[in-house]
């Protein structure tokens, strides 16, 4: 069983341009949720994806923007980078099964804006 | 907005000693989860407490759901060097599958 992919590892940009970040879900998950963890802090919900919608969306501007695939993969864009969307991006997928969703995260990509 | 309150925040103990972290809301979560992170790399899930007042073990881990759900910590019993790390807690929302995670403690076990 393949667990959740994310790539690229690490990426440098320049403040204004923009990014796509991809997640491949773990085999069997149909649901990716996506976080931001500053450094020093616990991740933060950015949006969740069920069936190729949106199925919820933390507290963060709509340059922040993603999709969901067929297969269940994921990306993130985001849009005229700020400084402070320096952070590792992680991408969690899940069964929607029971009563409760536990989420497996990848290893995260790194971005740094400078 | 649901928040979640992890305490401590930075834990050094010499190995062999116990510990509890603990995470303190306001609100109801329908489950709450725990989660290691090393550096550089994504959270693994260690558990997922579900009823309120259960106890599950994991080894020298032990985790406890407060009886209202809103509340839970994290006991390890004679620490090791391997348990260094970030720990964190993380609630799930009734709407949809959100998790909202508590800031973490940073746990350095020193042999």
């Amino acid at each position: 069983e393949t667990g959740v992919t994310q790539s690229p590892t690490h990426l440098i940009k320049t403040r204004g341009q923009q990014v796509t970040l991809r997640c491949s879900s773990q085999s069997g998950h149909n649901t990716v949720s996506w976080y931001q963890q500053a450094l020093g802090q616990g991740p933060q919900f950015i949006f969740q994806y069920y069936r190729e919608e949106e199925n919820g969306r933390g507290n963060f501007p709509p340059r922040f923007s993603g999709l969901q695939f067929p297969n269940y993969s994921s990306e993130l864009n985001v849009n005229a980078l700020e400084l402070d969307d320096s952070a590792l991006y992680l991408c969690a997928s899940s069964p929607v099964t029971g009563t409760y969703n536990e989420q497996f995260f990848g290893p995260g990509t790194r971005l740094t804006v400078l | 907005t649901q928040l979640l309150e992890q305490s401590p925040q930075f834990l050094s103990i010499q190995e062999g000693e116990n510990l509890t972290v603990y995470c303190n809301s306001s609100s109801v979560f329908s489950s709450l989860q725990w989660y290691r992170q090393e550096p550089g790399e994504g959270p693994v899930l260690l558990v997922t407490v579900v009823t309120g007042g259960e106890v599950k073990k994991l080894k020298r881990l032990t985790f406890q759901f407060g009886d209202a759900r809103k509340d839970s910590s994290l006991h390890i019993t004679a620490a090791q060097p391997g348990d260094t790390g970030l720990y964190l807690c993380a609630g799930e929302g009734y709407s949809y599958g959100k998790l909202t995670f508590g800031q973490g403690t940073i746990l350095t076990v020193h042999p």
